[in-house]
């Protein structure tokens, strides 16, 4: 099992350049979700999904696009990146009965000039 | 106001000193109360997770989650210089998971 796989490991972006963040996970996990990681912020959730073709906003999904065509993948779509942007962005996926653990990916680090 | 407040430390303490690490809430509806441990340039790895209040231990860590005062803590015993990373309480309501801003620790041997 490789667990959750995040690609890129390191992007620099333009303003205004558009980029996709690549997530898979290998555990048959229904629910995934996305977060960016700021200094002294914690982690933020973009947005989250509980089953192929269904997704949600959370906490700060401005800017942000995302879409579930299979159980395993569930790509972030930055649409005209920023500067406030800049940031690392992991991907989480659990299952979604119960309590069940959530288990991260290795993290994008993200620079918007 | 935020749903999760975390103290922001940084905490530096001594090789085994014990350890107290506590984050407040506000959203009655969160069910599950987790901690995470960070290494720098790592994702977030499950320490522990509760559900209910009181006490719950695995080795040298102890949950403490006390639902009347929406307080939950994470104690560490014996600390290590392998503990030495950040901590984030986090919480969770139906399908969201709210974070704390996270505590610092760093263990001196």
């Amino acid at each position: 099992n490789a667990g959750v796989t995040q690609t890129p490991k390191f992007q620099v972006l333009k303003t205004g350049q558009s980029m996709t963040l690549q997530c898979a996970q290998d555990m048959n996990h229904e629910y995934m979700s996305w977060y960016r990681q700021d200094p002294g912020m914690g982690l933020r959730l973009i947005h989250y999904s509980v089953g192929a073709g269904i997704t949600d906003q959370g906490e700060v999904p401005n800017g942000y696009n995302v879409s579930r065509s299979t159980t395993e993948d569930f790509p972030l779509r930055l649409l005209s990146a920023a500067p406030s942007q800049t940031s690392v962005y992991f991907c989480a996926s659990s299952g979604t009965s119960g309590y069940n653990e959530q288990f991260f990916g290795p993290g994008t680090r993200l620079t918007v000039l | 106001q935020k749903e999760v407040e975390q103290d922001p430390g940084p905490l530096s303490v001594p090789e085994g000193a014990i350890v107290s690490l506590n984050c407040t809430y506000s959203n009655s509806a969160f069910q599950y109360f987790m901690w995470y441990r960070q290494y720098s340039r790592k994702g977030p790895e499950l320490l522990m997770y509760t559900y209910s209040s009181g006490n719950k231990e695995d080795g040298r860590f102890t949950a403490q989650v006390d639902k009347s005062s929406k307080y939950i803590s994470l104690f560490i015993r014996d600390s290590q210089p392998s503990d030495s990373a950040t901590y984030l309480c986090a919480m969770r309501a139906f399908n969201k998971f709210y974070f704390g801003s996270g505590t610092k620790l760093n263990v001196k041997p």
